[in-house]
């Protein structure tokens, strides 16, 4: 089945600089692969997602991007803002299956 | 994108009683929702996956009997924690995939679960 690694499993970045989680996935048939954002007592929010017909995508300050050779997708975050503070989780997904989601990057951003 | 509402979002109950958990798609038919837990620090944990009409599939480890799914409609799933106990005291949230938009999947905001 899949496994999804993510990696750092924390990240501190100074306000105004850019933030970059990683993941890697194991199953090459997954072609969905969402990012969601968990502040403290809330469900995830799905911020990004991409498939696997598609390279990169950028929404403002965020930015997702796949290399499907090497079953690795990334989150970017530019100008980081205090508010962008959270935990944040990748998923890798094949239709008709589960998600599998990683272990889950914290992310502080310092003032 | 689409909202997933949950109720309710704390619940305090005596352990031996039974807890209902309610998870609505709002604005969208979800042909299948799906129930995780989440402990302090830790990524979702499914528990279990319902369609519409049918019963749910469940996590291996994780008891049937103990936790009650319901799916009645495209957009309503219930959780029933059957005789709590402070073990079950854990943060379960609710997600729906929109069947129409090819995968994507909501969450709702959570319930916290404390059990005395």
């Amino acid at each position: 089945g899949e496994n999804v690694e993510q990696h750092p499993s924390t990240l501190s970045v100074q306000e105004g600089d850019s933030a970059v989680i990683k993941c890697t996935y194991s199953d090459s048939a997954s072609n969905y692969f969402p990012w969601y954002k968990q502040e403290l007592g809330k469900g995830p929010q799905l911020i990004i997602d991409i498939r696997s017909n598609v390279g990169e995508k950028k929404d403002q300050r965020i930015a997702v991007t796949l290399n499907k050779t090497a079953k690795h997708f990334s989150l970017h975050i530019t100008e980081t803002q205090p508010e962008d503070s959270a935990v944040y989780f990748c998923a890798a997904f094949l239709y008709g299956q589960n998600f599998v989601f990683g272990p889950g990057t914290r992310l502080s951003v310092l003032p | 994108g689409a909202v997933v509402s949950q109720h309710p979002s704390r619940v305090i109950c005596k352990s031996g009683t039974s807890v209902k958990i309610e998870c609505r798609s709002l604005d969208f038919q979800a042909t299948t929702m799906f129930w995780y837990r989440q402990f302090p620090k830790q990524s979702l944990m499914l528990m279990a996956t319902s369609n519409e009409g049918s019963k749910a599939t469940y996590e291996q480890g994780v008891e049937k009997d103990k936790f009650l799914i319901n799916h009645a409609s495209l957009t309503l799933s219930t959780l029933t924690v059957t005789s709590a106990h402070p073990e079950d005291s854990s943060f379960y949230i609710c997600s729906a995939r929109d069947g129409a938009s090819g995968g994507e999947q909501f969450f709702g905001p959570g319930t916290r679960l404390t059990v005395l």
